[in-house]
């Protein structure tokens, strides 16, 4: 099993441009989840999903846009990059959110210059 | 906010020795939850514990939760270097899962 796949592992923006940061995973989880982690800061939840078709904001979600068409898939959209959304990101998903152990990607690396 | 805060930001032990990390948090949960991050990669579930337990043991750790306090203890024994890494509490509730923002652990050998 892949488990949780993210792409790409790097990425450089220019302030203002948009892209979509992939999640894929293949163990038929139902709760999927975002989150940045800035140094010092932990983890912040950007936003998540209880299932296909439910999405709803965590923590931290201005600037961020997600969907989940399937059980599969949940990207995120930044819509117009940002230097404030150089980060690292973090897609885990969850048999139960909050209640299981989360699985988590091993990660976005971004920046906005 | 982060309904995590864990406590010390940074501990730095001799291998063989006990390390323990605390985490306190603010509001009431379904469940506390540990994990690893060692670096530039992404985390690795450790160990949950109920709201409804007080201690739970695998196989070097030992998790106790304190609901009254609000808070929670992580106990790594007999310290090894590859250990070093850094540790996060999570707490559980309402289909959300918050990070507090993590004890960085440094055993040397």
């Amino acid at each position: 099993n892949a488990g949780v796949t993210q792409t790409p592992k790097f990425q450089v923006l220019k302030t203002g441009q948009s892209m979509t940061l992939q999640c894929a995973q293949d163990m038929n989880h139902e709760y999927m989840s975002w989150y940045r982690q800035d140094p010092g800061m932990g983890l912040r939840l950007i936003h998540y999903s209880v299932g296909a078709g439910i999405t709803d904001q965590g923590e931290v979600p201005n600037g961020y846009n997600v969907s989940r068409s399937t059980t599969e898939d949940f990207p995120l959209r930044l819509l117009s990059a940002a230097p404030s959304q150089t980060s690292v990101y973090f897609c885990a998903s969850s048999y139960s959110q909050g209640g299981t152990e989360a699985f988590f990607g091993q990660g976005t690396r971004l920046t906005v210059v | 906010s982060q309904q995590g805060e864990e406590d010390p930001q940074a501990l730095s032990i001799q291998e063989g020795e006990n390390a323990t990390m605390n985490c306190s948090y603010k509001t009431s949960i379904n469940n506390l939850q540990w994990y690893r991050q060692n670096s530039g990669r992404g985390l690795v579930h450790l160990i949950l514990i109920r709201s409804n337990e007080r201690e739970k043991h695998s196989g070097r750790l030992r998790v106790t939760l304190d609901t009254s306090k609000k808070s929670s203890s992580l106990l790594i024994t007999a310290s090894r270097a590859a250990d070093t890494a850094s540790y996060f509490c999570a707490t559980g509730k309402g289909g959300k899962l918050i990070f507090g923002q993590g004890t960085e652990l440094s055993v040397k050998p």
